[in-house]
């Protein structure tokens, strides 16, 4: 079983700030690196798929990029707003199955 | 559309008991997962399947079994139900392939006294 490090595990910061975080992975026998989305009561949702290094993604003011050779995926806010206060998890893909880390929980206060 | 639900949503069982939890998908995912939501530990993967009549142990499977006869459904069993099995429970299913993203059910949240 991969062992999937995120920092920090909690996040406080005020909106209009921007701020990242971090998943560490083995980087052998990589295939391709998930982030999601975990609001509060509701279920986790997809923001991105990685597979290829130095591949980054964008989504409105997140974006997130990779390194499989050092094994290690940042993920990047900017401007934070208040509705972006959740659990951001990220997954390597492991044989098919997805094995999270524990997750950032950001809170964004107005 | 499409979608992955979940029942029941709460459940308050005895320890002891034989508990299931069922996950129905109408994606025609091949792929169907079970994880257990801890604090401290996000996301747990208990049991998967990536297609009928295929099931596997994920890294906290025990006391708990699954099986695949159809491809929509993949229900979770507690064997005999402990404390220490309290917990939201969260099925997902995707596609095949490493790219293909993970949709979740609701959850269900079980408290076993």
């Amino acid at each position: 079983i991969l062992n999937v490090e995120q920092s920090p595990q909690s996040l406080h910061v005020q909106e209009g700030d921007s701020t990242n975080f971090t998943c560490s992975f083995p980087s052998s026998n990589f295939y391709a690196l998930h982030w999601y989305r975990w609001e509060t009561a509701k279920s986790p949702e997809a923001l991105f798929v990685m597979t290829l290094n130095g591949d980054e993604k964008k989504k409105g003011r997140i974006s997130a990029t990779l390194n499989t050779k050092e094994g290690y995926s940042y993920l990047y806010i900017k401007g934070s707003q208040p509705e972006d206060s959740a659990t951001y998890l990220c997954a390597p893909n492991q044989g098919g199955k997805l094995i999270f880390g524990q997750g950032t929980e950001l809170s964004v206060k107005p | 559309d499409a979608e992955i639900t979940q029942s029941p949503r709460h459940k308050i069982t005895e320890t002891g008991r034989q508990v299931t939890l069922a996950c129905h998908q109408t994606w025609n995912h091949n792929n169907m997962f079970w994880y257990r939501q801890d604090l401290g530990h996000g996301l747990r993967l208990i049991h998967y399947s990536y297609g009928v009549h295929d099931t596997n142990k994920g890294e906290v499977s025990d006391g708990y079994s699954v099986s695949r006869s159809n491809t929509e459904d993949l229900p979770l069993t507690l064997e005999s139900a402990a404390s220490s099995q309290t917990s939201v429970y969260f099925c997902a299913s995707s596609a095949m392939g490493a790219v293909t993203e993970a949709f979740f059910g609701q959850g269900t949240r079980l408290t076993v006294v």
